[in-house]
């Protein structure tokens, strides 16, 4: 039974298309998170979510929004995709003070 | 700000030797360090953690770390490495359990045969 799972696993679009990357976690958490690692495999967050309200962000583009319908769920919207976004994003979870970060399987996105 | 510093980008070690991978942190506080692996292809798992107690600890795979406050150290080591540990291997630190996670670079561990 995964934990923290992403959909899909890879993504390849144009550039200035508009797409989303989908996160679920049924560990019970109520924190999550999207890091993104660039092509030097440098991970850096980029949001964070606790209990559905937007905790952390990191100078990310506005073109780049994440939504939080619910405690179990982080998805990543990306507006006019650029060359530079590419990259593999990664979604975890975690309890805030409790438990150490939960990974998913990453979402490896190419812009073309 | 926090920072995690892995000096080594790659180390090869011949199967069967020892290693050790650096990592320096920044949080002057008592800090939660992590030691993560990726895989090629793959997502971060978890090899081991600290936040209070025995510096030495123990995690998956064989693998362990020591946590020395007065060098901001956190190295991982393991007594024989398998071909099976050539991976990607990340550092991090936060500053509350649960909190985000800030990474080093990266080292990638290379195994001869």
């Amino acid at each position: 039974d995964t934990a923290v799972s992403q959909t899909p696993k890879y993504l390849v679009t144009q550039m200035g298309n508009d797409k989303s990357i989908k996160c679920e976690q049924n560990l019970g958490h109520d924190t999550m998170y999207w890091y993104k690692q660039d092509s030097k495999k440098f991970l850096k967050i980029m949001f964070s979510y606790n209990n559905k309200e937007l905790i952390i962000n990191e100078t990310v583009p506005n073109r780049f929004s994440p939504k939080s319908p619910d405690k179990a769920h982080l998805n990543l919207h990306i507006n006019s995709l650029e060359l530079g976004d590419s990259a593999v994003y990664f979604c975890a979870s975690s309890q805030r003070g409790d438990a150490e970060a939960f990974f998913g399987q990453g979402t490896r996105l190419t812009v073309v | 700000a926090q920072s995690v510093t892995q000096p080594d980008i790659h180390i090869t070690v011949s199967e069967g030797a020892s290693l050790e991978l650096r990592c320096n942190y920044s949080y002057g506080a008592t800090p939660y360090l992590f030691w993560y692996v990726q895989s090629p292809g793959q997502g971060l798992q978890l090899l081991l953690k600290y936040f209070s107690g025995d510096t030495l600890v123990q995690g998956i795979k064989g693998f362990e770390a020591e946590f020395k406050r007065s060098q901001s150290s956190f190295n991982l080591r393991k007594p024989s490495v398998h071909w099976s540990d050539a991976a990607e291997y990340f550092c991090a630190e936060s500053m509350e359990y649960g909190n985000k996670l800030v990474f080093g670079a990266g080292t990638i561990l290379r195994v001869k045969s």
